[in-house]
């Protein structure tokens, strides 16, 4: 079974530009995530969809962040206008909606990234 | 304060010792704890999760003190191969990590 895949694996823009991310989660997982980790710091959470829905995105940092999951399979996340402080890895995770069978408890299964570099 | 505290290391250790890391959180809340690996340059992996009363995987052993708001994780028997990152990590839903703790196992 094919795991999460996101792409591109490395992005290099100047400041200003628009870049787009994508994510396209295990097949039949509800839950899609987007964590980043910017140089030196923690991984942190951006924002959560079930299915096509936006369940949380307390996490984005600000507007110029644009997270969509139309038809609930795989997700973008499109930054614009890109700024120096936006580089860093972007992780995507997905996650089964186990609570339905009753276990209450989901493991998130995460791509390998994209490196963003902001010039 | 940071939500989840760990000793970034690095951890140095020869083949087969015993390493053991420790990981403080703050949100009295959190309900639910895990131990995630991160190799260089790579996803991280759920390493496994981390129960109150304990759980062991092999040479894993994950500990919960809820009283001290801390988790811990023991490796037995050192490999080369468990040379990565380790996160610990809390939360439910959306997950909070630590910076990570870093492990080289030498020969």
């Amino acid at each position: 079974e094919a795991g999460v895949t996101q792409f591109p694996s490395h992005s290099v823009i100047e400041k200003g530009q628009t870049v787009t991310l994508r994510c396209d989660p295990i097949s039949g997982h509800d839950n899609l995530y987007w964590y980043r980790r910017v140089m030196g710091k923690e991984i942190k959470f951006l924002l959560h969809f079930v299915k096509e829905s936006k369940q949380d995105e307390s996490g984005m940092p600000n507007n110029r962040f644009l997270a969509e999951r139309t038809g609930g399979t795989y997700s973008t996340l499109k930054v614009q206008p890109a700024e120096l402080e936006d580089s860093g890895v972007y992780f995507c995770a997905s996650s089964q909606d186990l609570r339905l069978l009753g276990q209450g408890q989901e493991t998130q299964y995460f791509g390998p990234g994209t490196r963003l570099l902001v010039l | 304060r940071k939500e989840v505290e760990q000793d970034p290391g690095p951890f140095n250790v020869p083949e087969g010792a015993t390493v053991a890391f420790n990981c403080t959180y703050s949100n009295s809340a959190s309900q639910s704890f895990f131990w995630y690996r991160q190799d260089c340059r790579k996803e991280p992996k759920l390493l496994m999760s981390v129960y109150s009363s304990g759980n062991e995987d092999g040479r894993f052993t994950a500990q919960l003190n809820r009283a001290s708001q801390y988790i811990s994780l023991l490796i037995r028997d050192s490999k080369l191969s468990d040379s990565a990152t380790y996160l610990c990590v809390s939360g439910y839903s959306t997950l909070t990590f630590g910076k990570g703790t870093m492990l080289l196992v030498s020969p």
